[in-house]
């Protein structure tokens, strides 16, 4: 069964600080990889999606890479904003399946 | 684009009682998903549609639970009868594609007392 990992589970870091969300998976055997934003009472926003034959995505600040063999992706956020606080959640789907999430890393960057 | 519809936002019942959550899919989206999000649990998909026809509800906790999809542009999950532990945020999403992302509302937060 497919297990998602997310650490650290919180973090808190100052503003214009570049930093790193680890995602760690079982089974290498996936589709795609997600990574999603959630905002405090709201839902999740997709921010990028690699696909398993992929290295990286990049979006803006934020570039997400996937080494599938090893089963890791990490989200690379540049010059942190006090806007980019919230709930960061990785997804993986395995296979013609629906998506499997981690419990997210609660950002919070401080002014 | 409106986005992915849900309704109600907030839902607030005695155990026992039956609850409806409303769920309108982005237009032509193809897929539509059910969630429920706790602190203990995270996010855990209760069950998946595609071109309306349910695929999986192996995440659906019992039978307590069931959901629908009459047409394209709606779907509803009930509970009957609610309980306490039922307690949870549960989120619709909708995608274009199985390998498309998802697009999700924001959320019915449901308390049971």
């Amino acid at each position: 069964k497919q297990e998602v990992t997310q650490i650290p589970a919180a973090l808190s870091v100052p503003e214009g600080e570049n930093l790193v969300l680890n995602c760690s998976f079982t089974d290498s055997a996936i589709y795609n990889l997600q990574w999603f934003r959630q905002d405090p009472g709201k839902g999740l926003t997709s921010l990028l999606l690699i696909q398993s034959s992929q290295r990286e995505q990049t979006s803006g600040r934020l570039n997400a890479s996937l080494d599938k063999s090893s089963g890791r992706s990490t989200l690379y956020i540049a010059a942190s904003q006090p806007g980019d606080s919230a709930t960061y959640l990785c997804a993986v789907r395995p296979g013609n399946t629906p998506l499997v999430f981690g419990k997210g890393t609660r950002l919070s960057v401080i002014a | 684009d409106a986005g992915v519809i849900q309704s109600p936002r907030h839902e607030v019942t005695e155990m026992g009682q039956e609850v409806t959550l409303r769920c309108k899919p982005i237009s032509g989206h193809d897929y539509l998903f059910w969630y429920r999000q706790t602190m203990m649990r995270g996010l855990e998909l209760l069950i998946y549609f595609n071109n309306n026809v349910p695929i999986d509800d192996s995440g659906m906790p019992e039978d307590r639970f069931s959901a629908k999809m009459p047409n394209a542009s709606f779907s509803t999950l009930k509970i009957q009868p609610s309980e306490p532990r039922d307690s949870a945020v549960y989120f619709c999403a909708s995608s274009l594609s199985g390998d498309q992302p998802q697009h999700f509302g924001d959320g019915t937060r449901l308390s049971i007392l």
